[in-house]
């Protein structure tokens, strides 16, 4: 069974451009979470999807955004960057039934804001 | 909110130690405890995990302990390895439909040979 993939692995942008980034679950997964990781703050949640349906959502400005398709894989975007988006950008894909259970995460995305 | 405190932030024993990671929730919701290898340049994988209504949990020479009256739980691991030299992190979840992790800040194990 293939694993969670996200892409691109790692990209650099300027301040106040906008990313996209891309997570594709291991199939049968219908709950896609994002995590934001910096050295700093460990692993700190942005939004959980399923079912095309944002269940849950972090302390993170509105410049943070997500969807889920049909098929379960996710983006994640970010508006107008700052240096301080500068960060690891994990996906984790799980079965997403009714009890919180193991997260399978991606490699993630490394983003560099320059 | 919610906020999960983890101690120590590094940790370095001889191999062949005991190893000790202490974690602390804020949420009374929670009862989802899992902890999380990460090395270095590798993503995070789940390596135990405990739920609210059992107090220890233990996998060979991993084991985890849970006192929900003082929301305090401890990765305990035993006859440290070089390999097992990581950062591992405790988290926190809820039921009611969400895979929401709350993570503690991360533990830098250090095991010399």
């Amino acid at each position: 069974k293939a694993g969670v993939t996200q892409t691109p692995r790692y990209l650099i942008k300027t301040r106040g451009q906008q990313v996209t980034l891309s997570c594709s679950p291991i199939s049968g997964h219908r709950s896609v979470s994002w995590y934001q990781q910096t050295p700093g703050q460990g692993l700190q949640f942005l939004f959980e999807y399923f079912s095309e349906t944002q269940r849950n959502k972090g302390n993170f400005p509105g410049r943070f955004s997500g969807r889920q398709f049909s098929n379960s894989r996710s983006e994640m975007n970010v508006s107008t960057l700052e240096l301080g988006d500068s960060a690891l950008y994990l996906c984790a894909s799980s079965l997403g039934g009714k009890n919180t259970g193991e997260l399978f995460f991606g490699e993630g995305s490394r983003l560099t804001v320059l | 909110g919610e906020n999960v405190e983890q101690h120590p932030s590094t940790l370095s024993v001889q191999e062949g130690d005991s190893a000790v990671i202490k974690c602390t929730y804020s949420d009374s919701a929670s009862n989802y405890f899992p902890w999380y290898k990460q090395e270095l340049g590798k993503r995070p994988q789940l390596i135990i995990d405990i739920r609210s209504n059992v107090g220890e949990k233990k996998d060979q020479r991993i084991a985890v302990t849970l006192n929900k009256t003082a929301k305090h739980f401890s990765l305990h691991i035993t006859e440290t390895q070089p390999e097992d030299s990581a950062v591992y992190f405790c988290a926190a979840g809820a039921q009611g439909g969400s895979e929401k992790l709350v993570f503690g800040k991360g533990t830098k194990l250090t095991v010399n040979p």
